[in-house]
């Protein structure tokens, strides 16, 4: 976690609303990725942004979409949440090797 | 593709005494392989990478792994288990641009 923030914290919402979760990568970088952690499993890839352009997609639904700022930070946009989108939501960018990845404290998003 | 089996879901270890956490892998190059380790309610720490430069990695917290290339292993130890150590801990090799994790290995560690 060398510089990753997340925000919020945690988060509380009810199925089919809309959250938006924020991640700034360490200070210069430039690529993004994010990972969703259901209890109990593994993370799981969602993207990666690069230079504000997605450069990898998991095998999420459309209702998952994201994007990265000039100035690298990046938010996670989920709609129309469902009960099974309550998880860990994790953040990471590279160190000097691109294939390192340093992750964040993660924003726990439970749907009612 | 690459892909690696952590062979134990859960490991009990009495404080002081050796960890070991068992991972094989499946390659058909030189994989790029890591440990990582989440305390309960968590992030991700990384705990130790796997470059061809050497066979035995040196992590931190007194982990490190070894790279086995004729047993395709890379499994973690450590000789001293602390109670600090009770995590989940993943091995997981990094493969087209993205970290691909499975379900991990619970330590647990008793006093």
């Amino acid at each position: 976690d060398a510089g990753v923030t997340q925000s919020p914290t945690h988060l509380i919402k009810t199925r089919g609303q809309q959250v938006t979760l924020r991640c700034s990568p360490i200070s210069g970088h430039k690529s993004v990725s994010w990972y969703q952690q259901v209890l109990g499993q593994g993370p799981q890839f969602i993207f990666q942004y690069y230079e504000k352009e997605e450069r990898g997609r998991g095998n999420f639904p459309d209702r998952f979409s994201a994007r990265q700022f000039p100035n690298y930070s990046s938010e996670l946009n989920v709609n129309a949440l469902l009960l099974g989108d309550s998880a860990l939501y994790l953040c990471a960018t590279p160190g000097q090797s691109t294939d390192t990845q340093y992750f964040g404290p993660g924003t726990r998003l439970t749907v009612l | 593709a690459q892909s690696v089996t952590q062979l134990d879901s859960h490991v009990s270890v009495s404080e002081g005494t050796p960890v070991l956490l068992r991972c094989n892998y499946s390659s058909s190059y030189s994989p790029s392989l890591f440990w990582y380790v989440q305390h309960p309610n968590k992030g991700l720490q990384l705990l130790l990478k796997y470059t061809s430069a050497a066979t035995l990695v040196k992590g931190i917290n007194g982990f490190e792994a070894e790279f086995k290339k004729s047993e395709t292993s890379f499994h973690l130890t450590k000789p001293s288990a602390h109670m600090s150590d009770a995590a989940e801990y993943f091995c997981v090799p990094f493969q087209g641009g993205k970290l691909i994790f499975g379900q991990g290995t619970e330590l647990s560690v008793k006093p």
